[in-house]
């Protein structure tokens, strides 16, 4: 079965620095990957996702993730973080192999910017 | 356009009594799922529809919950003699054929409290 890991509770950064939010994966087949945002007392909504392709995604809000298929990691960025930033980041998978149609989330990173 | 909307937001019910959630998907979309987000637990799978087959329950956590859709509009979900632990955000989304290349998007979600 496919899961998530996301090793940070919270993310602490200053205004203006790089954000980098970590992601791992482990799935049979291989991985569709997907990054989503949740502001608070709102829904999450989607910032980008990894298919096929170029392993650098770019997403909504300025955000890019890498994906290393060596390292089974797809980690978020921004270079230059903003206080609108701050929220609650999660990392989903879904796996290729075995017909799945389930999307395994992360339990979410809190990502707190500091003006 | 219109988003997926949920209603109620809120819920508080005593220990016991039985609870009805719904989901309006966004129009088109054949895919909706449900979701449980409790705090600190990430998001966890709850149901799967995907047009006329048959729906993915391998994630409802007991038969005191169940879930319905009628056709490929609303979906209902039903937890029946509630217990404290059931308290959580259940969030649906969905998301045009499902092939697990398409984001899926998020409705606000209901915050169900048992008392």
């Amino acid at each position: 079965a496919q899961s998530v890991a996301q090793p940070e509770d919270q993310v602490n950064v200053a205004e203006g620095n790089p954000l980098t939010v970590k992601c791992t994966y482990s799935v049979s087949g291989n991985p569709y990957l997907f990054w989503y945002v949740q502001y608070p007392n709102r829904g999450l909504q989607f910032l980008l996702k990894y298919i096929t392709g170029d392993n650098l995604v770019k997403g909504s809000y300025g955000f890019e993730a890498e994906f290393n298929k060596s390292q089974t990691s797809f980690h978020l960025k921004k270079p230059s973080a903003l206080v609108s930033d701050s929220a609650l980041y999660f990392c989903a998978v879904r796996d290729t192999w075995g017909g799945n149609n389930r999307l395994a989330f992360g339990k979410g990173n809190q990502v707190v910017v500091i003006p | 356009g219109a988003g997926v909307s949920q209603s109620p937001s809120n819920k508080v019910t005593e220990k016991g009594k039985d609870v009805e959630l719904r989901c309006d998907p966004i129009s088109g979309h054949t895919a909706l799922y449900w979701y449980r987000q409790s705090l600190g637990q990430g998001l966890e799978f709850l149901i799967y529809f995907q047009g006329n087959s048959a729906p993915d329950k391998s994630g409802l956590p007991s038969d005191r919950f169940s879930a319905e859709r009628t056709g490929e509009s609303v979906s209902t979900l039903t937890i029946q003699r509630t217990q404290q632990e059931d308290s959580a955000v259940y969030l649906c989304a969905s998301s045009l054929v499902e092939t697990g290349l398409r984001e899926q998007y998020f409705g606000p979600g209901t915050r169900l409290t048992v008392t």
